[in-house]
């Protein structure tokens, strides 16, 4: 069973960068055909789609984030990381790591997020 | 950007039909996924490609998808299936989100 575990500082000054980690278990991050995601949800709000890494270390963002972020793996680790710079209190958030299976960046079409993490709360706040 | 469309909210009485639309230019044209979420938890995947049901889900689940309009229903709705519930789909390399359907059981 995957299991992905998302940790780091739940309190960000503004303007700096947000940092978080995603350990994964149960499986290796550099094997299959999986990219390894990113996800938001302010309170009360929906769901944003921040980024995906894929095994080979291929990224993908979204668009109106992009000036802004980094995901990079640590294989050494099974983890994968997120860097957002220049926070703002908009980007306080919950924020999901996940895992996206049936993708590779030949196609997507199928990709599902089968596996999430429970989440953590990062606030951005003076 | 690519945009999905979901109605706000969606109320059924216990027992009946619930029907939870995704709307997006040419939707028919992707494949959709649909993802439950209840309060402090995660999402769970509930259909992927279009129509299919992961193992754990109950078969009242079921999805389907043409022209514009993706829709999830949800046949016999129990007090348990009331949730958040989000579309999404693949834009060439970027996910997508729908704005999220709040389905309360009356």
């Amino acid at each position: 069973q995957v299991q992905l575990q998302e940790s780091g500082p739940g309190l960000v000054k503004p303007s700096q960068t947000l940092s978080l980690t995603c350990t994964v278990s149960g499986g290796s991050i550099s094997s299959g055909t999986f990219y390894w995601s990113w996800i938001r949800q302010p309170a009360g709000k929906g769901l944003e789609w921040i980024g995906r890494i894929y095994t080979s270390g291929s990224t993908n963002y979204n668009p109106s984030l992009k000036s802004r972020v980094t995901i990079s793996l640590d294989t050494s680790k099974n983890q994968f990381s997120l860097k957002l710079s220049s926070v703002t209190a908009a980007d306080t958030a919950v924020y999901f790591c996940a895992r996206v299976a049936y993708c590779s960046p030949a196609s997507c079409q199928r990709g599902r997020i089968d596996y999430w993490g429970q989440g953590t709360l990062v606030t951005v706040s003076s | 950007s690519y945009d999905l469309t979901q109605t706000p909210s969606v109320s059924v009485s216990p027992g009946q039909t619930a029907s939870i639309t995704c709307s997006g230019d040419k939707l028919g044209d992707k494949f959709v996924c649909w993802y439950q979420q209840k309060p402090g938890q995660s999402p769970v995947l509930v259909i992927y490609q279009d129509n299919k049901r992961p193992s754990e889900i109950p078969e009242r689940f079921s999805g389907s998808n043409s022209g514009n309009t993706a829709t999830l229903t949800i046949s016999g709705t129990q007090a348990m299936d009331e949730a958040d519930y989000y579309c999404q789909a693949w834009d060439s390399s970027t996910g997508v989100f729908g704005g999220g359907t709040r389905l309360t059981v009356l």
